[in-house]
């Protein structure tokens, strides 16, 4: 079946220390996004790629970045992680812009 | 502006009952519309989705959803509600001039046997 796949399903990192979360998609859409969840919060939107062009939300902190070598993968890095980016990490895509996203089933990040 | 106001942040059915989950929206520009449910430790799967075709919108696992522009409304309903409906339900407006996705702040559904 067409899906997104997300790896790994909960990781755990040390404060300051770099980690990188992946997302590989096998429905060739052209779109593909990163949002943060907080406990019972909606998810917010980090960036999104359509295609190689890179979208970054305006309040997105700058130790958030993002890397999509192919159109299959996209890959989140956070920097030096702080106790407040511990969360619930999604990957979504589409075929444009404004259309139904679909979602991967998210990695557990948590801080030590 | 655009917004999404869910109006029950907790609903709770006992199954076999209806269920009804409130959503109100606000958009500058003909917006599509989405209902999400996000069940514990999962990503979010599509409901149903508005695109300006009919204002009755049936979408996965007996649930619909009625669009009314002259009260702003997008409310998600079930004639009877299953054990495997509980979880977060979350009504999404994505206006026409950015589509970005504009989400409610999220309703809980909780079905009691």
């Amino acid at each position: 079946d067409a899906m997104v796949i997300q790896n790994p399903r909960y990781q755990v990192t040390q404060f300051g220390k770099p980690v990188t979360l992946s997302c590989s998609q096998t429905l060739n859409h052209n779109v593909m996004y990163w949002y943060q969840q907080k406990s019972s919060q909606a998810p917010k939107l980090l960036f999104h790629y359509y295609d190689k062009d890179f979208n970054n939300e305006a309040d997105t902190p700058d130790n958030f970045q993002s890397r999509r070598p192919n159109t299959s993968f996209c890959f989140l890095d956070i920097r030096s992680p702080g106790l407040g980016d511990a969360a619930m990490y999604l990957c979504a895509t589409s075929y444009r812009v404004s259309q139904p996203q679909h979602f991967g089933d998210g990695t557990r990040l948590s801080i030590l | 502006a655009q917004s999404v106001t869910q109006l029950d942040s907790h609903v709770s059915v006992s199954e076999g009952t209806p269920v009804l989950l409130r959503c109100n929206y606000s958009s500058s520009y003909s917006p599509s519309l989405f209902w999400y449910v996000q069940h514990p430790n999962k990503g979010l799967q599509l409901l149903l989705k508005y695109t300006s075709a009919a204002t009755l919108v049936k979408g996965i696992n007996g649930f619909e959803a009625e669009f009314k522009k002259s009260e702003t409304s997008f409310h998600l309903t079930k004639p009877s509600a299953h054990m495997s409906d509980a979880a977060e339900y979350f009504c999404v407006v994505v206006p026409s001039n950015t589509g970005k996705l504009i989400f409610g702040q999220g309703t809980t559904l909780q079905v009691k046997p």
